[in-house]
């Protein structure tokens, strides 16, 4: 099984940086997924890391530490929009390759 | 291309009475999921299929919850008879493949009163 833990709410400033970390207990590391879903809506793709490191993706990039059990998404440039839930979703090898995800970080966006 | 669909977006029911979810995935996605959200959580697994096989069922309620995907593409989840508790957002989900990354439906919310 697998303890997934990110924080419940976070709260930033427009044009600020935002760092959400999540942290993973799992027998069997297949890979970490970052959505993004906003208030009544269906959760996006934003990243997906299998390999330790850093994987930028224009204002998103997503770190992966697999000996720490650790990733965090990193927002730049922070806009109104980006306020929204972020959920950390780990997938576990060996069987049903079933991403599980955490309860979701709430993110708020203030002027 | 068209994404997830689902059907009904909303539905309000009583309790006791049943209630069916339907879900069109991704043309081509081989892999389908049935998530429940409750509000402030994040998405759980109720069953998964592999085209028409359900291959990991072990979250679905069996005794109230039952699932099919005829021919390898729609898939149907209902609940019967619906209890209080299952007020929550249905979400469906398909993939290409189960290493896939997931695509979302915008889902079906649940509330029985």
């Amino acid at each position: 099984g697998q303890n997934i833990d990110q924080p419940t709410e976070m709260t930033a400033t427009e044009g600020a940086i935002v760092q959400i970390n999540c942290t993973y207990q799992t027998s069997g590391f297949n890979g970490l997924f970052w959505y993004q879903q906003h208030a009544g809506e269906a959760p996006t793709f934003l990243s997906y890391n299998v390999l330790d490191g850093l994987e930028e993706k224009g204002r998103f990039s997503s770190f992966l530490s697999r000996s720490k059990g650790y990733s965090y998404l990193l927002l730049k440039e922070l806009q109104m929009k980006d306020s929204a839930s972020y959920l950390c979703a780990v997938r576990e090898r060996g069987g049903s390759y079933i991403p599980t995800f955490g309860r979701g970080t709430s993110l708020i966006v203030h002027p | 291309e068209a994404g997830v669909v689902q059907s009904p977006r909303y539905k309000i029911i009583e309790k006791k009475q049943p209630v069916a979810f339907w879900c069109n995935p991704i043309s081509g996605h081989n892999t389908l999921y049935w998530y429940l959200q409750n509000l402030g959580q994040g998405p759980e697994l109720l069953i998964r299929y592999e085209n028409e096989e359900a291959v990991d069922d072990s979250q679905l309620p069996k005794d109230r919850f039952s699932a099919e995907r005829l021919k390898g593409v729609d898939s149907t989840l209902k609940i019967q008879p619906a209890e209080l508790g299952d007020s929550a957002v249905y979400l469906c989900a398909s993939s290409l493949s189960q290493t896939g990354e997931l695509f979302f439906g915008e889902g079906s919310r649940l509330t029985v009163l």
